[in-house]
């Protein structure tokens, strides 16, 4: 059984940096892509970027380009996305989710990030 | 650009059947989607991937009373005999350019009557 287990709620200030974890279990990590899919309160799903873990290639979606950045630990199966200058309309949940030829197929249970001064 | 279209809302009464529409952009009828539920204030959970023959593949522990079919540029999502948990977000999902993003469609809140 695939599993994608995020870290936990976080709460920043604007301006600052945030990083979520992702660790996949129950599937070969470096066999599939992971994005990272964010829902601001009240609003539909967006997607940020993924990365391809078994060579480490990242792709962003325009409107994240130079905010985003997204790792991957294949030692731990671990992929990251970090998101730096934050501001309050960042306040959405973020998840991790695993792809297999275009399709999302498991998500993570997902990581309240809240910015507020 | 591939753009997924889905209408804002519909609603069925208890123990009815649904019918939830999902239209790929003009050049794109050829694309298998993704139908994922989600709850109120929980994550998204994904129902199935469904071709454009209508074939579809569900996901882990999926009712029965979900099921997919295609008709050119649509995709739909049929659920049977509603319960009152099935009143949720539905959202289609495909790729974009190149397989590199992912693209979802705008989502339709089913109500449960």
């Amino acid at each position: 059984q695939v599993q994608l287990v995020q870290s936990g709620a976080e709460v920043k200030k604007p301006g600052s940096s945030v990083k979520v974890s992702c660790k996949a279990s129950g599937g070969t990590f470096s066999s599939y892509t992971i994005s990272w899919v964010r829902q601001a309160p009240g609003q539909g799903l967006e997607w940020m970027g993924r990365i391809i873990p078994i060579l480490g290639i990242a792709n962003y979606a325009q409107k994240f380009q130079g905010r985003v950045t997204i790792t991957a630990d294949k030692s731990t199966s671990t992929a990251y996305m970090e998101l730096s200058s934050l501001r309050s309309e960042d306040t959405a949940v973020y998840y991790c989710a695993r792809v297999s030829y275009g399709i999302v197929d498991y998500w993570g249970q997902g990581t309240l990030v809240t910015v507020s001064s | 650009q591939l753009v997924l279209t889905q209408s804002p809302s519909a609603s069925a009464s208890l123990g009815a059947s649904v019918k939830l529409t999902c239209t790929l952009s003009s050049g794109h009828s050829s694309y298998a989607i993704a139908w994922h539920q989600q709850q109120p204030e929980k994550g998204p959970r994904y129902l199935m991937k469904l071709n454009s023959d209508g074939s579809h593949s569900k996901g882990d522990g999926i009712p029965d009373r979900f099921s997919g079919s295609s008709s050119g540029a649509e995709r739909y999502l049929t659920i049977s005999s509603l319960q009152s948990e099935d009143e949720a977000d539905y959202y289609c999902q495909t790729w974009g350019t190149g397989i590199r993003d992912v693209v979802f469609g705008g989502g339709t809140k089913l109500t449960v009557l």
